[in-house]
């Protein structure tokens, strides 16, 4: 087991382009989570999975973002039109379901949006 | 909503001594609390977790943490610090009704260890 992967590391994109993230779970976890973290400050959910259907999405996640995690392994998400506001670490966690279980995190991926 | 307050933006400790970082909770019901550790460009490593049972738990590299419901606080403590413990730790609560691990953080503590 490697543990959650995420890719890319670093991003660095131009305000207006579409950027891509993409999220390896730990296997067989079936649970899947998003977070955002802004400098100086903890991470804030955006949204999760269970399988492959979204369950939650924070009102965080404006309509330029989209999730999705087809046939309920990998995840991606995406970023519509970024702008500079988007800049952030973006992590990936992954989990059984059901109380009483830990999430375990990616290393994330950092968007810069100049 | 849940919501977590982490006092403490700065602690500064010097090396072999004691560790107290502060962390209270706010939620409905009966919480699941977890404390994480962040290093500079990395992601989240967890340290401990509080589900049920006994409010004092044991994590890694020798930190514990103490539930108090009466004082809605999970404080996390370590009698002696080591250099490498240098780092951000995040004090989190999650919500049942995403398995316990839809979490809230708090803003985050940042540690520095004096040699």
């Amino acid at each position: 087991d490697t543990g959650v992967s995420q890719n890319p590391r670093h991003k660095i994109t131009k305000r207006g382009q579409n950027v891509t993230f993409r999220c390896d779970p730990i296997s067989e976890h079936n649970r899947l989570y998003w977070y955002r973290q802004t400098l100086g400050q903890g991470p804030e959910f955006l949204t999760y999975f269970q399988n492959e259907a979204q369950l939650e999405k924070s009102r965080l996640l404006s309509d330029r973002f989209s999730a999705e995690r087809p046939k309920g392994s990998f995840s991606t998400l995406e970023i519509q039109r970024t702008e500079q506001g988007d800049s952030a670490m973006y992590l990936c966690a992954s989990s059984h379901w059901g109380g009483g279980t830990e999430a375990f995190f990616g290393q994330g991926t950092r968007l810069t949006v100049v | 909503a849940q919501s977590v307050t982490q006092p403490d933006i700065h602690i500064t400790v010097s090396e072999g001594a004691s560790l107290e970082l502060r962390c209270n909770y706010s939620y409905g019901a009966t919480p699941y609390l977890f404390w994480y550790v962040q290093s500079p460009g990395q992601g989240l490593q967890l340290l401990l977790k509080y589900f049920s049972g006994d409010t004092l738990v044991q994590g890694i590299k020798g930190f514990e943490a103490e539930f108090k419901r009466s004082q809605s606080s999970f404080n996390l403590r370590k009698p002696s610090v080591h250099w490498s413990d240098a780092a951000e730790y995040f004090c989190a609560v999650g919500a049942w009704e995403g398995g316990g691990n839809k979490l809230t953080f708090g803003t985050g503590t940042q540690l520095k260890v004096e040699l």
